[in-house]
């Protein structure tokens, strides 16, 4: 069974913080996908990684992918109130999307 | 109506009951998922339909049954629920369903109890 682990599982931080999620798998994907879903809403795309070693930046946000396309990472830099949500990634394979157990993040104004 | 809809956006219902999710995207996409969401627990992947055509099934029990009358609506029939089948069910659409810069557009999801 193909999993994917998120760390930490919940992170409450002050506004300005810095941040690093994780999502670790022991299977490779062909891309790896980043969500945040707010309370109420379906989840959002935030990227999506192909390469390994790929480095993606969106705003405060920068992904990677590992170099063997089993884990990647988010960090958020200097995180602020309309960044709270969950955050998801999620395994792309030939026929199959896994998705990760998630972060759920809350920051404090 | 733009993007992923999906009705009701809450239901209530007995075990015994029979009811109905449905969903509908405006854009103009060709696949189509439903995913259940519990706490806890990772969203799981249920049912993928590519052109109105379902192309995995997840081993979903056979109290969930899905339908695509065509590409832009998708329902998922639910009859002798248990009360574990309580979560938030997430109706999902993509250009394709293959690939790796597939993106999955979701709707509000519908949180279903059952008592």
């Amino acid at each position: 069974t193909q999993l994917l682990e998120q760390s930490p599982q919940f992170l409450s931080i002050q506004e300005g913080e810095n941040l690093t999620v994780y999502c670790n798998s022991s299977s490779v994907f062909s891309s790896l996908q980043w969500y945040r879903q707010e309370p109420g809403e379906g989840p959002v795309l935030l990227v999506t990684v192909v390469t390994g070693g790929e480095v993606k930046k969106l705003k405060r946000l920068t992904f990677q992918f590992g170099d063997a396309r089993k884990d990647s990472s988010l960090h958020i830099t200097a995180a602020q109130p309309g960044d709270t949500g969950l955050y998801l990634c999620a395994g792309v394979g030939t026929y199959k999307y896994i998705f990760g157990t998630g972060t759920r993040l809350k920051v404090l104004a | 109506e733009t993007g992923v809809t999906q009705t009701p956006r809450h239901l209530v219902m007995g075990m015994t009951n029979k009811k109905s999710l449905k969903c509908e995207q405006h854009l103009g996409h060709n696949a189509m998922y439903w995913y259940k969401q519990s706490a806890k627990k990772p969203l799981e992947l249920m049912f993928v339909y590519s052109l109105e055509e379902r192309v995995e099934n997840n081993s979903v029990p056979s109290r969930f049954s899905p339908e695509c009358p065509n590409s832009s609506h998708l329902f998922l029939h639910l009859h002798t629920l248990q009360p574990e089948d309580s979560a938030l069910y997430l109706c999902a659409s993509s250009q394709g369903w293959r690939g790796s810069y597939n993106e999955q557009f979701f709707g509000p999801g519908t949180r279903l109890t059952v008592l």
